[in-house]
């Protein structure tokens, strides 16, 4: 089973600024079989990047995923408000597939 | 639109069983794969089952494998997880997530319901 491992554990940041965010697996993700997903507090996961770097549909041109083989980073350019929340990572290269356990960003 | 409502939730004891569904709108369940992913309170997500879009072949994590079934009726175009001798580290949000992919193993996930809550305990 690929562990994925995300840090930090959580981001204090500001409005406006950058944000970078990892995800380190175990073992390869073939094929950059990697996911990115937003969660706010209450509601269900939502699908950002695809594939590392594809965004997915609706999604906002400031997040940005790049990475491959073992390390992965999720870039927001410019934080908004909404985008304080939870950011989980997910493989699907290999069975099972696993999440990292999430990185939580938060107003400064 | 795609859309994802599960049910069938509940408090139940341990070693007890409990079906969850997943209705589905907006697209034919049955031709996508399709997966059960649960959050236990303020944890992570854990992916829990699967099934796929084509020849209806099925996987489980090795947490539930032999307790948990997952299948779906495509005339009710609805996913469902049959979850039986419960334990408490089963205490989750289940939310069923579809697949973007027709064919192939399970993949991502680019529709999730609001998830159903499901309670074991005594």
């Amino acid at each position: 089973e690929i562990v994925l491992t995300q840090s930090p554990g959580t981001l204090s940041l500001s409005p406006g600024e950058r944000a970078t965010l990892s995800c380190w697996a175990s073992q390869s993700v073939s094929s950059s079989h990697l996911a990115w997903y937003q969660q706010k507090p209450g509601l269900a996961p939502r699908l950002l990047i695809y594939g590392a770097s594809g965004r997915a549909t609706g999604i906002p041109d400031r997040f940005s995923g790049s990475g491959s083989g073992t390390d992965f980073t999720l870039t927001i350019s410019r934080l908004e408000p909404e985008d304080f929340a939870v950011y989980y990572c997910q493989q699907y290269g290999s069975s099972p597939r696993t999440f990292g356990q999430g990185t939580k960003v938060e107003i400064k | 639109e795609v859309q994802l409502l599960e049910s069938g939730g509940g408090l139940v004891q341990p070693g007890g069983s409990l079906r969850l569904s997943c209705a589905a709108s907006g697209f034919t369940l049955s031709s996508y794969a399709m997966s059960w992913v649960r959050q236990a309170p303020g944890k992570g997500l854990e992916w829990v089952s699967a099934i796929s879009g084509s020849g209806g072949t099925t996987y489980y994590a090795d947490s539930v494998k032999g307790r948990f079934t997952i299948s779906r009726d495509s005339s009710k175009n609805t996913l469902y997880l049959q979850m039986n001798s419960l334990r408490a580290e089963d205490t989750a949000l289940y939310y069923c997530a579809k697949d973007p992919r027709k064919v192939g193993l399970p993949s991502y996930f680019d529709y999730w319901g609001q998830g159903t809550l499901v309670t074991v305990s005594s």
